[in-house]
């Protein structure tokens, strides 16, 4: 089944430390997405890839950091930098390019720093 | 930057009825693609409908349709025949057309609670 991973589902750290959230995908996109969700809010577009070893800064990307070295992984940093870093971790791919292109989102990881 | 508005925290519904959600969203640019993706409790999200600024003519899915009003910047999802399968969270999303993997701009969310 083609599709995206994402591992651990849920995810406990103590404040100070950094943490590496893992995203794979099998449906052969180019780009790549991370997004955070708080409660009562939308999605908030963090990171985001087109290629391989190229990435853009999203919306809220101070405190994070990430890399892609292969098409089907793009994993998500949150450093110790980053205020508030408990929320809901969303990754998500597509085609690259203009057209309307679904996104296709992964199940999720629940971050919790105490 | 664009910035998406759902005006209605939280909505409900009678089974078998229909609802509307409203979005209004805010950009300069003249074309670009607009979705209402759906989350329920699993957090998965899921795309519900899509449409394309430049085409006049509504996007319907099934039960799913969409009143696109471009020059009122103004994209609602209509749902018909409301079930319990479609109590969720409702987010509706923008993304420019040009070009590149520029990611959504998300609205805050409307819960739906659908009544039995």
């Amino acid at each position: 089944d083609g599709g995206i991973t994402q591992s651990p589902k849920y995810l406990f750290r103590k404040e100070g430390q950094n943490v590496t959230l893992s995203c794979e995908q099998n449906l052969n996109h180019d780009a790549m997405y991370w997004y955070r969700q708080d409660p009562g809010q939308g999605l908030r577009l963090i990171y985001y890839s087109q290629i391989v070893n190229d990435f853009q800064k999203g919306d809220i990307a101070e405190g994070y950091s990430v890399s892609r070295e292969k098409k089907e992984s793009f994993p998500l940093t949150v450093t110790s930098a980053q205020k508030n870093p408990t929320a809901f971790y969303l990754c998500a791919s597509s085609i690259a390019g203009q057209g309307i292109y679904e996104q296709y989102f992964g199940p999720g990881t629940r971050l919790t720093v105490t | 930057a664009q910035t998406v508005t759902q005006s209605q925290p939280e909505m409900s519904v009678q089974e078998a009825e229909t609802v509307t959600l409203s979005c209004t969203y805010d950009t300069s640019e003249s074309d670009y693609y607009l979705f209402w993706y759906k989350q329920p409790p699993s957090r998965q999200m899921i795309l519900v409908i899509r449409q394309e600024a430049y085409k006049q003519q509504n996007a319907t899915e099934n039960r799913f349709s969409v009143n696109f009003q471009k020059a009122a910047k103004s994209f609602s999802l209509k749902i018909s025949d409301s079930q319990l399968g479609d109590a969720a969270m409702y987010f509706c999303a923008y993304r420019s057309s040009g070009g590149g993997a520029d990611g959504l701009t998300f609205g805050k969310g409307t819960h739906l609670i659908i009544q039995p």
